[in-house]
């Protein structure tokens, strides 16, 4: 079990591009969590996504952002004309079902640097 | 929305000493608290979780409790290592919610 897979692990944007982050969940997990860590800070919950729906983005700012889980393929989420304020750590968990027994599994990361 | 907080923000404890690192919750619906680690510049992992159910659960030098009237869980490292050094994260999820709320982090050092 490869566990959950994101890339890339360093991302280095000027401002105004784009920036687009990959998240696979593990063998058999159909939920995906986003979360955004600013260096010395907590974790903080951007949006939770299943296969081809976006249950709760509660916490994705309301410009600039956006996240998808299409049927195929990996979670993205996506931060358009990036700030330097973007610089973060940038983690996908994923579980199997709600409520899960076992909690999250996170990926390893995407650090991304805007300059 | 769950509110969590965490105490302290730093703690230095000499090695094969106790550490104790503490929650509080807002929500009282809140019935799942996972306890993860983050050492520098890697992910967060679950080193333990506990149930609303029980008050208290153990994995070898690690425990945690939960108090559900005070609302407020508590993790315990006995006999620490060097190893245990890093940054701890309590967490708590609502029933019907399935995100996790964060607390803001224990940066623990264990000095040899």
């Amino acid at each position: 079990n490869a566990g959950v897979m994101q890339n890339p692990r360093h991302l280095v944007r000027r401002r105004g591009q784009e920036a687009r982050l990959r998240c696979s969940p593990m063998k058999g997990h159909s939920h995906v969590y986003w979360y955004r860590q600013l260096p010395e800070e907590g974790l903080k919950f951007m949006v939770y996504l299943q296969k081809e729906n976006i249950i709760d983005e509660s916490g994705m700012p309301k410009e600039r952002f956006s996240a998808e889980f299409p049927k195929e393929g990996p979670s993205i989420l996506r931060i358009q004309q990036v700030v330097r304020g973007d610089s973060a750590a940038y983690f996908c968990a994923s579980s199997p079902d709600r409520e899960s027994t076992y909690g999250y599994t996170f990926g390893s990361g995407t650090r991304l640097t805007v300059v | 929305g769950e509110n969590v907080e965490q105490h302290p923000s730093t703690l230095s404890v000499q090695e094969g000493d106790s550490a104790v690192i503490k929650c509080t919750y807002s929500d009282s619906a809140s019935n799942y608290f996972p306890w993860y680690k983050q050492e520098l510049g890697k992910r967060p992992q679950l080193i333990i979780d506990i149930r609303s159910n029980v008050g208290e659960k153990k994995d070898q030098r690690i425990a945690v409790t939960l108090n559900k009237t005070a609302k407020h869980f508590s993790l315990h490292i006995t006999e620490t290592k060097p190893e245990d050094s890093a940054v701890y994260f309590c967490a708590a999820r609502s029933v019907g919610n399935e995100k996790l709320t964060f607390g803001t982090g224990t940066r623990l050092t264990i000095i040899p």
